[in-house]
């Protein structure tokens, strides 16, 4: 079946412009979570979604930072005025509810100049 | 908090096996998982440990050590297409802890 797909692949923009990353979980899986890869860098845990709420939003960096997540399917996350350290690759990964093993989708690779 | 430890990098000739070890310390312990991670792709499942012990899944093999907290990935008859980084993380409730990965480079 399908898994886990996320848009764009690349995305280069200009310092203090808006970006939104999108991300499609494989279809049934309740539970989505983000994550940044930096450069040489483990995951970070950003975001963790449950069907539509999102009980811990404590990995993310800044205010500038925001994700939904509607019809517990797709979820965007939103990146304000970004910032040359926002870049990184932002992976989404989603798993059925409660179970341990996360399926990950391909990133975004995100480039602020 | 959790604190992951692994090697950044390691080389081996194809053919032979390598040892990536992992080496955590958490606040509760739900299993450990190892992914493999090409570059640019996602990561990819290989194992998940939550008993001690050696679990075989052909020629990639996890141990893991509650007690050392402590766990290593086999990789054994090595093939150019095993070049990759090999992600240890710890569940952390939902969420998992990540160490910041082993790029294993094959060589002919």
């Amino acid at each position: 079946g399908a898994g886990v797909s996320q848009s764009p692949s690349n995305k280069v923009t200009e310092k203090g412009k808006d970006v939104e990353l999108r991300c499609d979980p494989i279809s049934g899986h309740t539970a989505l979570y983000w994550y940044r890869q930096r450069l040489g860098q483990g995951l970070e845990f950003l975001i963790y979604f449950q069907g539509n709420s999102a009980p811990d939003k404590s990995g993310l960096p800044s205010d500038r930072f925001s994700a939904e997540r509607t019809g517990e399917s797709v979820s965007t996350l939103t990146i304000q005025r970004t910032q040359q350290e926002d870049s990184a690759v932002y992976l989404c990964a989603s798993s059925l509810a409660r179970a341990p093993e996360q399926y990950f989708g391909p990133g975004t690779r995100l480039t602020v100049t | 908090g959790q604190n992951i430890d692994q090697p950044t990098e390691m080389t081996a000739t194809e053919g032979a096996i390598v040892q990536i070890n992992c080496t955590y310390q958490t606040s509760g312990f739900n299993g450990l998982f190892w992914y493999q991670q090409h570059a640019g792709e996602a990561p990819t499942f290989l194992s998940y440990n939550v008993l001690d012990g050696l679990e075989e899944k052909g020629r990639f093999s996890s141990f893991l050590s509650r007690s050392k907290g402590y766990s290593y990935l086999l990789l054994k008859e090595l093939q150019m297409k095993d070049s990759a980084s090999y992600l240890c993380a710890v569940p952390n409730d939902y969420k998992l802890s990540f160490g910041a990965g082993t790029t294993v480079t094959v060589r002919a």
